[in-house]
C-alpha cells in the first residue's frame, strides 16, 4: 500500500512569491491535515480536510490556504512568502472518525527555504 | 507558557541503557495522548497511543499518563541504536481529529 505522497520535497523560493505544495493520502484515507515543522516552533497544526471541508484552522495567518478535492489529494498554498515561513511541510492523512486510534500517516514532508 | 512542554535535549544513551521521556502540558481538555517518532529526513511515525490515565505497554515501549499531574512519560528498555531518532509528544482534544497538539519532540541517541 502506497504510503502518502508529498511534492515536490525541495523547493526555493524568494519573498514575495507564493507556492502550492501538493499531497497525495493513503487509498481510502478521506481525512487530511497539514503541519509546519520548524526548528524553533517544532510541528504546528494548519489545517485539517475532510470530505473537501475544512474542519479545522490553526493560528496562522491567511497567506496560508488550502483545499481538498474529491478523490482526497490535497494541496496547500503560501501566498507573499515571508523569510520565516522557511519550513518543512508535512502532510499526514487517516481514515477520519470511524476507528480513529490518534494514528496520523506522514508523508516525507515539502521542505521550503524562502530566500 | 506553550500548551504542551518537552525537553528538546539531546540525549545520548548507550545501548541497553532504560530511557524516559517526558513532557507536561496546561490544558486539562486533553483526552487523547500519543508518541510519535520521527526519523532524519522522514515523517512522524505513531509509536503509542492512549486515553485517558494509566499504562500502556508494547514490547519495549511503555507509555504513561497522569492527568493529575498533567504529564505524560515514554519508557523504552533495552533501548538500540535502531532508536535514535527524535521523539515526539502529542495530544488532542478530540477523538477522530486530525488536529494534534505537538511537543517540540527530543533527539535521542543510542550508542552501540
Amino acid at each position: 500500500k502506497a504510503g502518502v505522497t508529498q511534492t515536490p520535497r525541495y523547493l526555493i523560493k524568494t519573498r514575495g512569491q507564493q507556492v502550492t505544495l501538493s499531497c497525495s493520502p493513503i487509498s481510502g484515507h478521506r481525512s487530511v491535515s497539514w503541519y509546519q515543522q520548524t526548528p524553533g516552533q517544532g510541528l504546528q497544526f494548519l489545517f485539517e480536510y475532510f470530505s473537501e471541508t475544512q474542519r479545522n484552522k490553526g493560528n496562522f495567518p491567511g497567506r496560508f490556504s488550502g483545499r481538498q478535492f474529491s478523490n482526497s489529494r490535497s494541496e496547500m498554498n503560501v501566498s507573499t512568502l515571508e523569510l520565516g515561513d522557511s519550513a518543512l511541510y508535512l502532510c499526514a492523512s487517516s481514515l477520519g472518525r470511524t476507528g480513529w486510534t490518534g494514528e496520523l500517516f506522514f508523508g516525507e514532508g515539502s521542505r521550503l527555504t524562502v530566500l | 507558557q506553550k500548551e504542551v512542554e518537552q525537553d528538546p535535549g539531546p540525549l545520548s544513551v548507550p545501548e541497553g541503557a532504560i530511557v524516559s521521556l517526558n513532557c507536561t502540558y496546561s490544558n486539562s481538555a486533553f483526552q487523547y495522548f500519543m508518541w510519535y517518532r520521527q526519523y532524519s529526513r522522514k515523517g512522524p511515525e505513531l509509536l503509542m497511543y492512549t486515553y485517558s490515565s494509566g499504562n500502556k505497554e508494547d514490547g519495549r515501549f511503555t507509555a504513561q499518563v497522569d492527568k493529575s499531574s498533567k504529564y505524560i512519560s515514554l519508557f523504552i528498555r533495552d533501548s538500540q541504536p535502531s532508536d535514535s531518532a527524535t521523539y515526539l509528544c502529542a495530544m488532542s482534544f478530540q477523538g477522530g481529529s486530525e488536529k494534534l497538539v505537538f511537543g517540540k519532540g527530543m533527539k535521542l541517541t543510542v550508542n552501540p
